[in-house]
């Protein structure tokens, strides 16, 4: 059973920083692009960025270009988001989800929240 | 960027009926659309890919249908677990992944 572990969330200043993380298991992790995706309080679905099996490939959502930089750990199974220079906008509940064009499987979420 | 739009933004229908949701893209997307479910404090959960393939463990209920420019997802007789909020998702051109804005399903 495909299991995605969502962490790192929290409460962050504005301009401040942040690292989420998500820990993958019951599939070959090595074999599949894994994504993130966010959802701000009461709105909709939005693509933040995407990295393929290898890590050699990254895609960001105009929103967070050079502000956030996604990675993965094939070894540990983990992918993960540091997020720089946030801003109120940021915050949201972010999903680690597998695969990259539709995403088959979800984490649970971590909530992000950036106030002063 | 694909912008995509879902109508009704809020449908509200009787169990046991039919629901039919609609989303439409502002450029072709082939037939590379999926459709997700999110019920209040979870995850999405996705439905349909490539259209009209239900993912696993997806009930025959649900259906989905379109190409181009515009897609239907349908599930044919309401269950009391399908009241949720609903998701479309173009992956035929990216970056940047785009979602509708959700279509609430709510008991009528």
């Amino acid at each position: 059973e495909v299991q995605l572990l969502d962490s790192g969330g929290g409460l962050a200043q504005p301009g401040g920083s942040l690292r989420l993380s998500c820990a993958a298991s019951g599939f070959t992790f090595n074999s599949y692009a894994m994504s993130w995706v966010r959802q701000a309080p009461g709105k909709g679905l939005e693509w933040v960025s995407s990295i393929s099996a290898s890590g050699g490939s990254t895609y960001y959502a105009d929103s967070v270009k050079g502000r956030f930089t996604i990675s993965r750990d094939n070894s540990k199974n983990t992918l993960s988001l540091q997020m720089n220079s946030l801003r109120a906008e940021d915050t949201a509940v972010y999903y680690c989800a597998k695969e990259w064009g539709r995403f088959d499987n979800w984490g649970q979420g971590t909530l992000v929240t950036v106030s002063s | 960027e694909i912008v995509m739009t879902q109508s009704p933004a809020t449908l509200s229908v009787s169990p046991g009926e039919r629901a039919t949701l609609s989303c439409r893209a502002s450029q072709s997307v082939s037939s590379n659309l999926a459709w997700y479910q999110q019920k209040p404090g979870q995850a999405p959960r996705l439905l349909i890919y490539g259209a009209s393939t239900r993912a696993t463990g997806i009930p025959a209920r649900f259906s989905g249908s379109g190409s181009g420019t515009e897609f239907t997802l349908t599930i044919s007789s309401l269950q009391s677990e399908d009241f949720a909020v609903y998701y479309c998702q173009q992956y035929n051109d990216w970056p940047p992944l785009t979602f509708g804005q959700g279509t609430r399903l709510e008991i009528k």
